[in-house]
């Protein structure tokens, strides 16, 4: 069975610390899917990023960058410089097989103090 | 953004009534998932769809069920309400890729908030 853990429950920086969200996830597949999903305050789930395990290229898109290591199970996510718009619930989540079923971890609070 | 809406977006009920909410999207995506998010656990898979009338059970179905009679719609069905069911449900959508496997990103709607006294 798939799993996903966020030992981080809740982290507060102060606005322009760099910050790292972890996410070790389980899997028996070879084939599998990684996601990050982002939920402000307001309460709308937004699609951050999807890598499949073939590619283990860490990627950046602007403050954000995700680090992908399959040696440690690891799928983390930092940001550089935050801001308090940063300031929401962040999921990682696995897909592996067919019909794309999401397995979530519990989340992490990122709170950004001004 | 993807078009998903749901509705109603807010609802209180009492224990024991059934209670319908309603997927609705406008992409002709052929999977649909529902969620439930509640303090402590993330979101968990309640049910989904890959296609009209074709449905299965997630990880958390007991006291659920749901139908797809057209593909833009996906409905949960509480038969009988009970507090346990109190959560934020959420809807989403992703298209199958070829081989008709779907490893697609789920979009998802805005929430509905169920509240059972």
């Amino acid at each position: 069975a798939q799993k996903v853990t966020q030992a981080q429950t809740e982290i507060s920086v102060v606005e322009k610390e760099d910050v790292t969200l972890d996410c070790v996830y389980e899997t028996r597949d070879t084939t599998y899917y990684l996601f990050w999903y982002k939920q402000p305050p307001s309460g709308e789930l937004v699609f951050l990023i999807r890598r499949n395990s073939f590619d283990e290229q860490n990627e950046i898109s602007g403050r954000y960058s995700w680090n992908f290591q399959k040696s440690t199970s690891s799928f983390n996510f930092t940001i550089t410089a935050s801001q308090v718009v940063d300031s929401a619930v962040y999921f990682c989540a696995l897909s592996e097989g067919a019909n794309s079923k999401l397995t979530f971890g519990k989340g992490i609070t990122l709170s950004v103090r001004p | 953004d993807a078009g998903i809406t749901q509705s109603p977006r807010h609802k209180v009920t009492e224990t024991g009534t059934p209670v319908t909410l309603r997927c609705h999207q406008t992409e002709n995506h052929r999977y649909m998932y529902w969620y439930r998010q509640d303090p402590g656990h993330g979101l968990r898979l309640i049910h989904y769809s890959y296609g009209v009338k074709d449905t299965d059970k997630g990880e958390v179905s007991d006291g659920y069920s749901v139908s797809r009679s057209k593909t833009e719609d996906f409905l949960l069905t509480l038969e009988s309400a009970t507090s346990s069911q109190t959560s934020v449900y959420f809807c989403a959508i992703s298209e199958s890729l070829r081989g008709g496997s779907s490893t697609d990103t789920q979009y998802f709607g805005p929430g509905t908030r169920l509240t059972v006294l």
